[in-house]
């Protein structure tokens, strides 16, 4: 059963911390993807990654980074939380080759900073 | 320029009554997948189904299609016989062939099953 997990369902933090979000997947995919979900927004695509130690900016960038040291994980990093990154953040990967190939997503990660 | 549109925010349904959902999308790279997922309230995306550009057959999967009309650039989900548990969100995404396995997503749809 493929998967895609992340570390934490729920989490509450306070303004200025710095924010961990942890993804791995089982399936071997090359690209993986962090978005963050917004009532009347849909997805939008935060950062992603098509190989280990390589990274792209997606639509909102602004105040995340990213780390992937390892193939089957991908890190979110929030340097200083902020109250309008109170989200839900949603990790996924695929395979880079063909338009059919969808992504798989984690369960989200609903993140509250106050 | 929006990608992909989802022009109803909401949408009701009789419970086995068939409802359709809306999109339109927006591309000139002409190879490109279209995918629809569902988001029950518990959060996680569902993968339902998958039109490719040059499929010259509407997808099918179960009570799920894709009325796929290339011209229009539409890509409308159809669920037959609507159940309670079909109540949820339901994103419309693409994926281009050049742009390294992005999806992009269409601000969604909420639609609501009454018994």
């Amino acid at each position: 059963d493929v998967k895609v997990t992340q570390s934490s369902r729920y989490l509450v933090k306070r303004t200025g911390e710095k924010v961990f979000l942890e993804c791995v997947q089982d399936m071997d995919h090359e690209n993986m993807f962090w978005y963050r979900q917004d009532p009347g927004l849909g997805l939008r695509l935060i950062y992603f990654s098509y190989d280990v130690k390589m990274k792209e900016k997606g639509d909102i960038p602004e105040g995340y980074s990213v780390s992937r040291e390892k193939k089957e994980r991908f890190s979110l990093i929030l340097e200083s939380a902020s109250t309008n990154q109170t989200s839900m953040y949603l990790c996924a990967s695929t395979r880079t080759a063909g338009v059919y190939n969808e992504q798989f997503f984690g369960p989200g990660t609903r993140l509250t900073v106050l | 320029a929006q990608k992909i549109t989802q022009t109803q925010p909401g949408m009701f349904v009789q419970e086995k009554e068939a409802v359709t959902l809306d999109c339109t999308y927006d591309t000139s790279d002409p190879s490109y997948g279209l995918f629809w997922y569902k988001q029950p309230s518990s959060g996680e995306m569902i993968f339902l189904i998958y039109q490719g550009s040059y499929d010259q057959q509407n997808a099918t999967e179960g009570r799920y299609s894709l009325n796929f009309q290339k011209a229009r650039k539409s890509a409308n989900l159809v669920i037959s016989a609507s159940q309670l548990g079909d109540s949820a969100m339901y994103f419309c995404a693409m994926r281009e062939n050049n742009q390294g396995g992005k999806l992009i997503f269409g601000q969604g749809t909420e639609l609501s099953v009454k018994p």
